[in-house]
C-alpha cells in the first residue's frame, strides 16, 4: 500500500531537550516535504527536498533541521524545542517533478508536539 | 511567495443540501495546479479535487465540483447532497508547475464545515 508514515503520532516533550520525528515513505517520491498547521494559519511549509542530498527552506524554518540521506526518508529535527513550536505536523511526498504531471500530495498521519 | 485565501473559517450546510465553499489566490504564475483537500477528526489530509490551471473545464469528481475562474483568481468548491461525513476542515491550496525549481504546495487558512443532520 503507497503510503507516507510519520512516527511518532503524539509526542510530550520539554524545552530544550532535542528530538526527532521521522518520515518514511514508499512510492519512489522525489520530493518531500514538512508542514506545520496552526489554528488560523492553516498548513505553512517548513523544509523540503527536490532529492537526495538537496534541501531547501520553506516559508517557517527557525528552529528546524532536515535531512534527505536516503530517497524514502526525510527526518525533522528540533535541536532545542521551544513552547511556540507546539502543533500538528505533516510530512508529504509527491511526483512534483518540474514539468511533471503528477503532481498529488500523499501525506502522514499528522504528529502531535507539544512542548512544555 | 504564492497566497491562498479563504474567508470563511466555519460554514455549516443541512444534510442533503449544497454548500460551497471559496478560495481566491494571487500568483503572477500563468501554469498551476489548484486543489482542495478534506481533513476530517482523523486529522489525515485527503485529496478532494484538483484543477489544472490551462483546462477550462471545471473539475468535477461524484458529489464535489470547483468553480475556477482564472481571471478573476478564484476557485471554490461545491458539495451536493451533502453528507454527515462531509464534516470536516477544507483546505484549499495551489501548486506551481514550472519547467524548473520546486513546485511548492501553498495552502490557505482552512473552512471547518459542519453538516447538520
Amino acid at each position: 500500500e503507497a503510503q507516507v508514515t510519520q512516527n511518532p503520532r503524539y509526542l510530550i516533550t520539554v524545552t530544550g531537550k532535542k528530538l526527532t520525528v521521522t518520515c518514511s515513505q514508499n512510492m519512489n517520491h522525489e520530493y518531500m516535504s514538512w508542514y506545520r498547521q496552526d489554528p488560523g494559519l492553516g498548513l505553512r511549509q517548513i523544509y523540503y527536498s527536490m532529492n537526495v542530498e538537496v534541501t531547501d527552506k520553506g516559508d517557517v524554518p527557525e528552529g528546524y533541521k532536515v535531512s534527505r540521506k536516503e530517497k524514502r526518508n526525510f527526518p525533522l529535527i528540533l535541536e532545542s524545542p521551544s513552547p511556540n513550536q507546539t502543533s500538528l505536523y505533516f510530512c508529504a511526498s509527491s511526483l512534483s517533478q518540474p514539468g511533471g504531471r503528477n503532481t498529488e500530495a500523499f501525506f502522514g498521519q499528522g504528529t502531535r508536539l507539544t512542548v512544555v | 511567495a504564492q497566497t491562498v485565501t479563504q474567508s470563511q473559517p466555519e460554514m455549516s450546510v443541512q444534510e442533503a443540501e449544497t454548500v460551497t465553499l471559496s478560495c481566491t489566490y494571487d500568483t503572477s504564475e500563468s501554469n498551476y495546479y489548484l486543489f482542495w483537500y478534506k481533513q476530517p477528526p482523523s486529522r489525515q489530509m485527503i485529496l478532494v479535487i484538483r484543477q489544472e490551471a490551462y483546462k477550462q473545464q471545471n473539475a468535477t469528481e461524484n458529489r464535489f465540483s470547483v468553480n475556477f475562474q482564472k481571471a478573476a483568481k478564484s476557485f471554490s468548491l461545491k458539495i451536493s447532497d451533502s453528507q454527515l461525513g462531509d464534516t470536516a476542515m477544507y483546505f484549499c491550496a495551489f501548486m506551481n508547475h514550472r519547467m524548473t525549481g520546486a513546485n511548492n504546495l501553498f495552502f490557505g487558512t482552512g473552512t471547518r464545515l459542519t453538516v447538520i443532520p
